[in-house]
């Protein structure tokens, strides 16, 4: 199974950009990488996902090296509203009648500081 | 639409007791998921169904036993609540027909505590 390990806790101040690390050791080949955001009292919802080398959209990068056993969440220029628990997804894609793995990080809590 | 909708918000029982966590989403997905959320401990998936029908064991089953109704509907069954089942569930649907690399839509969670 594809466990992740992610930081517990991370710091920052407003505007600075911030570089959240995921470790994958054992990812499969048709495991994809998918990055969550919680807030307190809610359900998490989608940021990013990716297969390889970076993805970007209009929040956040992803960038995952060739082997492809880690990943790196990037939130260029965080702001107070940032603050929130971040969280790394191996899931693989099932064939047939295989539903496939899942597996959820553990979680890295941001705080921003003003 | 109100996407993936959960009920009780809230919930205290007693050790034996039993009770089903509600979810519903109407987005018209295919896949449905149930997960506890502890401190520390991240998410853990209980239960997942990829159709009406179809369930299958996540990593933490024991204890839970689960009903995908209709394409809608998923609920999680408690049958004999224990201490250790006190955290905080979650519901989750995507669109996926099979495994698990499509956007999961969060219901906004039953916090549950057993006495």
């Amino acid at each position: 199974l594809a466990k992740t390990t992610q930081p517990i806790s991370m710091d920052s101040y407003e505007g600075q950009e911030v570089n959240i690390t995921c470790s994958h050791n054992n990812i499969a080949t048709n495991d994809y990488i998918t990055w969550y955001q919680q807030f307190p009292s809610q359900g998490p919802r989608f940021i990013i996902q990716g297969y390889k080398t970076k993805v970007t959209n209009e929040v956040a990068s992803l960038f995952i090296p060739a082997d492809r056993k880690s990943s790196t969440l990037s939130l260029p220029r965080v702001s107070l509203s940032d603050t929130a628990v971040y969280y790394c997804l191996v899931g693989s894609r099932g064939r047939g009648s295989t539903l496939g793995r899942l597996y959820f990080g553990r979680g890295t809590q941001l705080t921003v500081w003003p | 639409n109100a996407g993936v909708t959960q009920t009780p918000k809230f919930q205290v029982l007693k050790t034996g007791q039993s009770m089903t966590l509600q979810c519903a989403q109407d987005m018209n997905h295919n896949s449905m998921y149930w997960y506890r959320q502890d401190p520390g401990m991240g998410l853990r998936l209980i239960y997942y169904s990829a159709s009406e029908g179809t369930t299958d064991k996540g990593e933490v089953p024991n204890g839970y036993n689960v009903s995908r109704l209709n394409k809608r509907e998923f609920s999680l069954r408690l049958e004999s609540a224990a201490p250790s089942q006190t955290s905080v569930y979650f519901c989750a649907s995507s669109a996926s027909t099979s495994g698990h690399t499509d956007t999961q839509y969060f219901g906004p969670g039953t916090r549950l505590t057993v006495l």
